[in-house]
């Protein structure tokens, strides 16, 4: 079957511009979460969905950054009014369920560029 | 607080060679550790979880709760190993807060 998909695999945008990224989690799974990765760095938690709800968005940076997941399936993060700090790897998971650890499957990541 | 450190970016062995790659942990209450591996070119997958006990692909971690680590080590060390390795720890909602990460480099 297949995994966790992320379009586009690479989005370079000027400072100031809005991007959207795409999370299509494996189907059926409830649970699905985003991550960030700076360079050097580990994968950092954003935010987490259950279902069609963000159960914690603890990680976003600031009020630029908002995801949906309007269906409980396909996932969306925006940023506003990029920042050449935003510029990393943007990784998305799924996962069967959220209740107890279910493994977290990993989509390839987003590779954003913000010039 | 929660954090998850990797004192070791670059780790260089030799085929053969006993690897042990570092991961000490913060966490306030009874931790669930996982390993995470990065091949070249592949996406980031589980390798192995403390609460499994189990050993894949020749690796094993312990727990040790004295000492806050979950080092992973296999004894013999194959080309195929070559990867980055993420220790991560389970926070709340599910979500892993991870290391930065060691990079492994086994030489033929």
């Amino acid at each position: 079957g297949a995994g966790v998909s992320q379009t586009p695999s690479n989005k370079v945008t000027e400072k100031g511009k809005y991007v959207e990224l795409r999370c299509d989690p494996i189907s059926g799974h409830t649970a699905l979460y985003w991550y960030r990765q700076s360079l050097g760095q580990g994968p950092e938690f954003l935010i987490y969905f259950q279902g069609t709800g963000a159960a914690d968005d603890s990680g976003l940076p600031n009020d630029r950054f908002f995801a949906v997941r309007p269906e409980g399936s396909v996932s969306t993060l925006k940023i506003q009014r990029t920042e050449r700090g935003d510029s990393a790897v943007y990784l998305c998971a799924s996962s069967a369920t959220g209740g107890g650890y279910n493994e977290q499957f990993f989509g390839p990541g987003t590779r954003l560029t913000v010039l | 607080a929660q954090r998850v450190t990797q004192p070791e970016k670059l780790l260089s062995v030799f085929k053969g060679a006993p690897v042990e790659l570092k991961c000490n942990y913060s966490y306030s209450g009874s931790p669930e550790l996982f390993w995470y591996v990065q091949y070249s070119r592949q996406r980031l997958q589980l390798l192995l979880r403390h609460i499994s006990r189990e050993s894949i692909k020749g690796f094993t971690a312990d727990l040790n709760k004295g000492e806050t680590s979950f080092h992973l080590k296999k004894p013999f060390a194959q080309e195929e190993d070559s990867a980055m390795y993420y220790c991560a720890l389970l926070g709340g909602y599910n979500k892993l807060i991870f290391g930065a990460g060691t990079r492994l480099a086994v030489h033929p």
